[in-house]
């Protein structure tokens, strides 16, 4: 099956600093998400962006599809970013919808 | 909107009772998912459900597992009986066939003492 790897496992931030989180997937997709879990267990929508970039506010996200990778800007970290970034991407095969997760990237943004 | 929502949010129960966790889709949403966190083993599907249907039950871990969705606004996931190992927290996705974007309930943290 397709195979989901996020870099890096672990970021500490000082507040305000910049930082990139990396997605890269094995094989073609038809959906990528991305979440944030917060520190209460939440699994917020952050992007669904298969391909392209997009922006909301402090985040940003592009993937790039013939590359099979994705990366998740956030700027001008906040403490309240801290938590677990996941990449989920689905394939479509079989006609399963299913999301296949990544290990996730833990962030910790300090005062 | 409401968004997914689920019941308990907290169940704590002894080895061999039998759990019932409760999910509400989003209203228009035609896919329903179960999905399992656990440590060790990150996110993984459990079931997944398609206009009231089981489609891919391969991630069920066994037969004590089991799932319905009576309807387009309800499902279930039952395990009988319940064993220590199935601690963890039990999500509960939908997605519309639109653009199938999922949106995640704030989960049920199960404890099998």
């Amino acid at each position: 099956g397709i195979q989901v790897e996020q870099s890096p496992p672990d970021l500490i931030l000082q507040e305000g600093a910049n930082s990139t989180l990396r997605c890269n997937f094995s094989d073609s997709v038809n959906n990528l998400q991305w979440f944030h879990q917060n520190p209460w267990g939440q699994l917020i929508n952050l992007f669904y962006i298969p391909s392209g970039t997009k922006q909301n506010g402090r985040l940003s996200a592009t993937t790039v599809a013939t590359e099979r990778y994705s990366l998740l800007y956030i700027s001008s970290s906040q403490t309240t970013d801290s938590g677990v970034y996941f990449c989920a991407v689905e394939t479509g095969m079989d006609s399963s919808y299913k999301l296949i997760f990544g290990s996730g990237t833990r962030l910790l943004v300090r005062p | 909107d409401a968004g997914v929502i689920q019941s308990p949010r907290h169940e704590v129960t002894e080895m061999g009772q039998e759990v019932t966790l409760r999910c509400k889709p989003i209203s228009g949403h035609n896919s329903l998912f179960w999905y399992r966190q656990t440590m060790m083993r990150g996110l993984e599907l459990l079931i997944y459900f398609n206009n009231n249907v089981p489609i891919d039950d391969s991630g069920m871990p066994e037969d004590r597992f089991s799932a319905k969705m009576p309807n387009a606004s309800f499902s279930t996931l039952k395990i009988q009986p319940s064993e220590p190992r199935d601690s963890a927290v039990y999500f509960c996705a939908s997605s519309s066939s639109l653009n199938y974007e999922q949106y995640f309930g704030p989960g049920t943290r199960l404890t099998v003492t």
